[in-house]
């Protein structure tokens, strides 16, 4: 089936400092979306970004459909950014089903 | 705007108790809808799918059942919970299947004692 592992799987900044998560994908993709997980559990969509580059802010996203991978660089990190970030995989089924990775644990201290 | 609404926030259930949970979407009509859940711990993975009222696809087994009465409603039920049952579920919804872009509610984390 579908793999979506994402590295690493936590990481702790010092605040200021740049921040590098990975998302590789098994199968060829349709799709991909990065999220912020909340603690409670909701999530906020970052980016939908089925190739190329984005940016928002601190954040930019780079998708290699080719190389199935997909990153999101957070630069300048501030102790807000702390949490769960999620990628997720679309493979163009008859279901938009969405395959998650297990996440990136993001810890930014002072 | 669109706005995606799920309902209860939380809830603490008893095994073997029935479940019912819902999400409502305003501001499109005939979103494609979907379940999620994630398990403490565990990866988020899609439950249910829903294209058109009154119709629903069902796609892990987890002894959960899912219907669409309105254009605009989502719910999720069982009429008996299991341990297994708890974790986070989140309602989704997208205007075209093709490219999967979806939009989440704020979840409902759901505890089975």
């Amino acid at each position: 089936g579908q793999q979506v592992q994402q590295s690493p799987a936590s990481l702790v900044l010092q605040e200021g400092e740049n921040a590098e998560l990975q998302c590789n994908f098994s199968t060829s993709l349709n799709s991909m979306q990065w999220f912020y997980q909340r603690p409670e559990g909701s999530l906020v969509s970052l980016f939908y970004n089925p190739s190329g580059t984005k940016q928002s802010g601190r954040l930019t996203s780079t998708t290699v459909i080719k190389e199935r991978r997909s990153s999101l660089h957070i630069s300048s990190s501030q102790i807000t950014d702390s949490g769960t970030y999620l990628c997720a995989m679309g493979s163009g089924g008859s279901n938009a089903k969405l395959t998650f990775g297990k996440g990136t644990k993001l810890s930014v201290k002072s | 705007a669109q706005t995606i609404h799920q309902w209860p926030v939380a809830e603490i259930k008893a095994v073997g108790s029935p479940l019912s949970l819902g999400c409502t979407i305003k501001g499109k009509s005939s979103p494609n809808l979907y379940w999620y859940w994630q398990a403490t711990g565990g990866t988020l993975q899609q439950l249910f799918y829903s294209i058109t009222v009154g119709q629903v696809e069902s796609v892990v087994q987890l002894n959960l059942s899912a219907s669409r009465p309105k254009d605009d409603q989502f719910i999720l039920s069982t009429e008996k919970l299991l341990l297994s049952h708890s974790g986070f579920y989140l309602c989704a919804w997208s205007l075209q299947i093709s490219n999967e872009r979806l939009f989440f509610g704020h979840g409902t984390k759901l505890s089975v004692l």
